[in-house]
């Protein structure tokens, strides 16, 4: 089992650039969530998916953030245009119905 | 709104020493809950989970105790290890969200 695969592991920008941060599942998990840590707000969900289908996205901050999931095994975040206070660790993490989440190693985004 | 918080925010503790890490929710109505641990630069391992239906689970030289409906629940380490210094956060289930607590940082010395 490889687990949730993410990338980049990092990635460095200049604010009003497009960024986009992947993820692949584990196979045959059916939900796919996507959480943002910062040490000021800790782990925040941001958006999940079930069966491919955005289900909450109430945790998205702005417009300038979307995200996808066109398969069951590929999700992307985008952020457009990027702002410095975007910047974060971004995981994505999935699970079999409601049984143990397992996280992807993250994004580290800097936005300058 | 579901609110989580452990307490203490950071521990440190001698090689051997049992310990208790402290997680409350204000909201009982969840699903389960999971205590995952995060090692610096790295994502969440998931170590235990208790369904609401439940009372504790265990694994190895962990066991965790939920207490629905006080809303509280205790994540028990015998014997530390350096190897367990890493930071331990506590979720709630609600619908398929999880929310967070903000951690505990623990570091065992050798």
């Amino acid at each position: 089992d490889a687990g949730v695969i993410q990338s980049p592991r990092h990635e460095v920008t200049e604010m009003g650039q497009e960024v986009t941060l992947r993820c692949k599942p584990i196979s045959g998990h059916d939900y796919l969530f996507w959480y943002r840590q910062t040490m000021m707000r800790g782990l925040e969900l941001l958006i999940y998916f079930n069966n491919n289908v955005p289900i909450d996205d109430s945790g998205m901050p702005e417009d300038r953030f979307s995200a996808k999931m066109p398969n069951a095994s590929f999700s992307t975040l985008k952020i457009q245009p990027s702002e410095p206070r975007d910047s974060a660790v971004y995981f994505c993490a999935s699970s079999q119905g409601q049984g143990k989440g397992h996280f992807g190693d993250g994004t580290r985004l800097s936005i300058l | 709104k579901q609110e989580v918080t452990q307490i203490p925010a950071a521990l440190s503790v001698p090689e051997g020493e049992n310990l208790v890490l402290n997680c409350s929710f204000t909201d009982s109505a969840i699903y389960n809950l999971q205590w995952f641990r995060q090692d610096p630069g790295k994502g969440l391992t998931s170590l235990l989970l208790i369904q609401s239906s439940q009372r504790e689970q265990t694994s190895g030289r962990l066991n965790a105790s939920l207490d629905k409906s006080s809303g509280r629940s205790t994540l028990y380490i015998a014997a530390s290890q350096p190897g367990d210094s890493a930071t331990y956060l506590c979720a709630v289930s609600q619908g398929n969200k999880l929310v967070f607590g903000a951690g505990t940082i623990l570091r065992v010395k050798s």
